[in-house]
Formats: structure tokens, sequence, C-alpha cells
């Protein structure tokens, strides 16, 4: 499973780190991707990470501002959003990819974690 | 990067009635690349097709998925209580995995 971090209130300006421990399988062995989800809306893909050596790729849209980690020997991934606008309110999700051939789906997800940009 | 277009934004169906869900791409994609999640109010998403017409495990085979090239269609053959939730395609087979902007299954 993945577990969230706890909700969070930010003012506009500021930077949130959300955390996501997976558990139940070798954290290094899958790639985990951020996904989130303002109110009411539909899912928007945030960006890849590969545990095993810690690259990246963001979306076009948030470069600069997310920086994705991962702490392999407590398999824990890490989302950090700075420059926080009121626009990233939304529920964050860790999604873990399972390959078969080539790139794969996302068959486990976290609960999700509410950040709310408020002044 | 691919463009996904769901439609209709809302199904209005009764229980025991077909659904029928489209995915257009705006370039031709390959089907093996092709997901859908059902997600309901407070939970998060959860894979029921992948690979454009594999069900994932626990599925009932009232979910199909087809399609080819830029259309994808998800079909459930009769609507059971538990299906009515909004359900996203996404594409994964290149970067930015993108989603669709989700159809509602709403009770009629």
């Amino acid at each position: 499973q993945l577990v969230q971090s706890g909700a969070e209130v930010k003012k506009p300006g500021a930077s949130v780190k959300v955390s996501c421990k997976a558990s139940g399988y070798t954290f290094a062995n899958f790639y985990l991707h951020w996904v989130r989800q303002a109110p009411g809306q539909g899912l928007e893909w945030m960006g890849i990470m590969n545990p095993d050596d810690g690259r990246t790729t963001n979306a076009p849209k948030l470069q600069g501002r997310l920086t994705m980690t991962g702490d392999t020997p407590t398999g824990t991934a890490f989302m950090e959003l700075s420059s926080l606008r009121y626009e990233d309110t939304a529920v964050y999700y860790c999604a873990r990819e399972y390959r078969i051939l080539g790139n794969g789906y996302f068959d486990l997800w976290g609960r999700g974690t509410l950040v709310t940009v408020s002044s | 990067e691919v463009v996904l277009t769901q439609s209709p934004g809302t199904l209005s169906l009764s229980p025991g009635e077909r659904a029928t869900l489209s995915c257009r791409a705006s370039q031709g994609v390959s089907a093996s690349y092709l997901g859908w999640y059902q997600q309901k109010p407070g939970q998060p998403p959860r894979v029921i097709i992948y690979g454009g017409s594999s069900r994932a495990t626990g599925i009932p085979d009232r979910f199909s998925g087809g399609g080819s090239g830029t259309d994808f269609t998800l079909t459930i053959s009769r609507l059971e209580p538990e299906d009515f939730a909004v359900y996203h395609c996404q594409y994964y087979g290149s970067s930015p995995r993108t989603f669709g902007q989700g159809t509602k299954v709403e009770i009629k």
C-alpha cells in the first residue's frame, strides 16, 4: 500500500512537501508518479520518479516548481511544490506504475493528500 | 503531447442499462497503452482496464474496453448500483501520461 501524509494548508508563495510511504513491495522496483485533482476536476499527471536511481521527469507546466525525491531505506517518496498559487489547491495522489512491456498503468494509489492554498 | 477528450461529460442511466463511454485521442495511439480508471467520491482512482481491453484483477466481465487509433470505448454491459462513478481514460505510452477529463455515470 501507499500511505500519504496528512492535509496541509499553505499561503500563496509558500512550499508544500507531501510524503508517500510504500509497504508490501520493493520500493526501488517500481516507478512512482504524482497525480493531482483540483476540486470537481479531472486528474492531472504531475511527474514520474524512478526510485532506483532518483531520476525524474516533470510535466512541462510544473517545471521549476516540482521536486520529487525518494528515500529507498524507508521506502518513502516525497513531492515538493514551491511558489504555491491558489490554483494548486487539490488532492495530491502518489501512484505506483506497473509495467509489463514498456510503460505501465497505475495499479496502486495512495488515498490522497489535500493541499489547500489560502491566504 | 497526446490530448484525450472524453464524452459525454455526464451519462444518466438506470441500473441494468448499458453504458458506452468514449475517449478520443488527438493523434493515433497504441491501444496497448490505453487505460481506464474508476473513481468514487472521496476515493482514489482504481484501474479497471489496461492495455486497451484487459480487465484488471477483480473487475467483473460486464466491463469491457475496445478501440484503436484515436477512438476508444469503455462499455459496461449492465449497470450495477456500484458502477455509478466517474471514469477516466489515460494514455501511458509516452510522457506526459495524460488523462481525459472524465465521464460521470450517474443514476437517472
